[in-house]
């Protein structure tokens, strides 16, 4: 059964320390794994996605196949990325396209 | 504003009332999702559709709960004789058909039942 597993529902660090958002999922096919972010009074949206290895906002995500797992990363925290975090699967071989969120991290970002 | 637009915002009903809630997409995009979300969770698949044709519904859904897309723009999630249960934010999202594109989330209907 897909499924998506975010061990720890808040996370508070201080301005400028380092920031690991885990994420671990369960899939018996080939993933498409996502990161969306949703800040106060806003829309989920995306953050950033495996397939386009890219850093956003100085975030970054590696997909781990060996330990299924999708770990969200930022050097150093900043007081604006205090957000909830989701992360999300989706299929692509069993010709399911729907998205599996896991039940999100709160980051605080402390001053 | 030209994303996900979900109508209405808020909701309140009384426990056996029916409620309808609308969502218009983003004009382009083939899939359109629903989601619901409680207090402290995710967001609950509940079922997408690509254009009009439903392509699947979450086992988790009661035979309350009806959605349509019937001409494949907006969509209307309905749920027949609402629960307390039943009260939840309820998400709407919609992508290109690309697989695995990026979701486009609206700003949600939340219902409560009384």
């Amino acid at each position: 059964a897909q499924r998506v597993t975010q061990p720890e529902k808040l996370l508070s660090v201080f301005k400028g320390a380092p920031v690991e958002l885990k994420c671990n999922y369960s899939y018996s096919g080939s993933p498409e794994l996502f990161w969306y972010v949703q800040y106060s009074r806003q829309r989920l949206q995306l953050l950033l996605r495996h397939i386009s290895r890219e850093s956003i906002k100085g975030f970054t995500a590696d997909l781990n196949k060996g330990e299924t797992s999708f770990h969200l990363k930022k050097p150093f925290a900043q007081e604006e990325d205090s957000a909830m975090y989701y992360c999300a699967l989706s299929g692509t071989t069993s010709g399911t396209y729907k998205y599996i969120f896991g039940t999100g991290t709160r980051l605080k970002v402390l001053a | 504003d030209t994303g996900v637009s979900q109508n209405p915002r808020h909701k309140i009903t009384k426990r056996g009332q029916n409620v309808t809630f609308r969502c218009d997409p983003i004009s382009e995009h083939n899939r359109l999702y629903w989601y619901r979300q409680t207090l402290g969770q995710g967001p609950e698949f509940l079922t997408y559709f690509q254009n009009e044709a439903q392509l699947e519904k979450s086992r988790l859904l009661s035979d309350r709960f009806s959605a349509e897309r019937p001409k494949g723009s907006f969509s209307t999630l309905e749920i027949q004789r609402t629960e307390q249960g039943d009260s939840a934010m309820y998400l709407c999202a919609s992508s290109p058909q690309v697989n695995n594109e990026k979701l486009f989330f609206g700003s949600g209907t939340q219902l409560s039942v009384l």
